[in-house]
């Protein structure tokens, strides 16, 4: 699992409830991100991060806000949870390092956090 | 925009079979195709990376090739075996961030 934890594993909380999942990674990756995997969907980027306190947008982040204080931490809250939140949600890391290039280093994946909002 | 697409959505193949698993995109300006695997319940394990300057990349029993002109590649695995059963997925990085297609389901019947 590429040294990636994520927590909780799986969470049922309450529409309107605010809500923060929490990725670990012991790589020393640079880039972080989040990802919400839904039938029908696929796999979409949420938000990412390419160090410390550097975070951006990616397809799907209305409603979501992210936070990295340290290079180990990648924090993802659901300001107020919504049943279309529902979903399974994936970090990734990924380093220049690891590759030929900054754009050939491969994604490593957490092993996800199935989310439930009633 | 880029479209990633994966046919078919499901496969089931007899053990000791080789087979081939289709991923097509749509934007050929692309810097690497990667091909993952999915365990239920599980996150994505990465197989094999291939750069836009390169053909195919080979680990194992496990062979992918990329042709960026006609916008294809394929995963070829060899002497499959019932471990193999997942769901692959290709994911394609260009000048978005990538773009996954959303899986074949490979089944092996032993």
């Amino acid at each position: 699992d590429a040294g990636i934890t994520q927590s909780p594993r799986h969470k049922v909380t309450e529409t309107g409830t605010p809500v923060t999942l929490r990725c670990h990674q012991t790589e020393n990756h640079r880039y972080m991100y989040w990802y919400r995997q839904d039938p029908g969907h696929g796999l979409r980027l949420i938000h990412y991060s390419y160090g410390v306190k550097d975070t951006d947008k990616g397809e799907v982040s209305d409603g979501y806000s992210v936070s990295r204080s340290k290079t180990e931490d990648f924090l993802l809250t659901l300001e107020s949870a919504t049943s279309s939140q529902t979903s399974v949600y994936f970090c990734a890391i990924s380093d220049p390092r690891t590759g030929t290039s900054s754009y050939n280093s491969p994604l490593h994946f957490g092993n996800g956090t199935r989310l439930t909002v009633t | 925009k880029q479209e990633v697409t994966q046919i078919p959505a499901a496969l089931s193949v007899p053990e000791g079979e080789n087979l081939v698993l289709n991923c097509s995109f749509t934007d050929s300006a692309i810097y690497n195709l990667q091909w993952f695997r999915q365990d239920p319940g599980k996150g994505l394990t990465s197989l094999l990376l291939i750069q836009s300057s390169q053909r195919e990349q080979t680990s194992g029993r496990l062979n992918a090739s990329l042709d960026k002109s006609s916008g294809r590649s394929t995963l070829y695995i060899a002497a499959s075996q019932p471990g193999d059963s997942a769901t692959y997925l290709c994911a394609v990085k260009g000048a978005q961030k990538l773009v996954f297609g959303q899986g074949t389901r490979l089944t092996i019947n032993p």
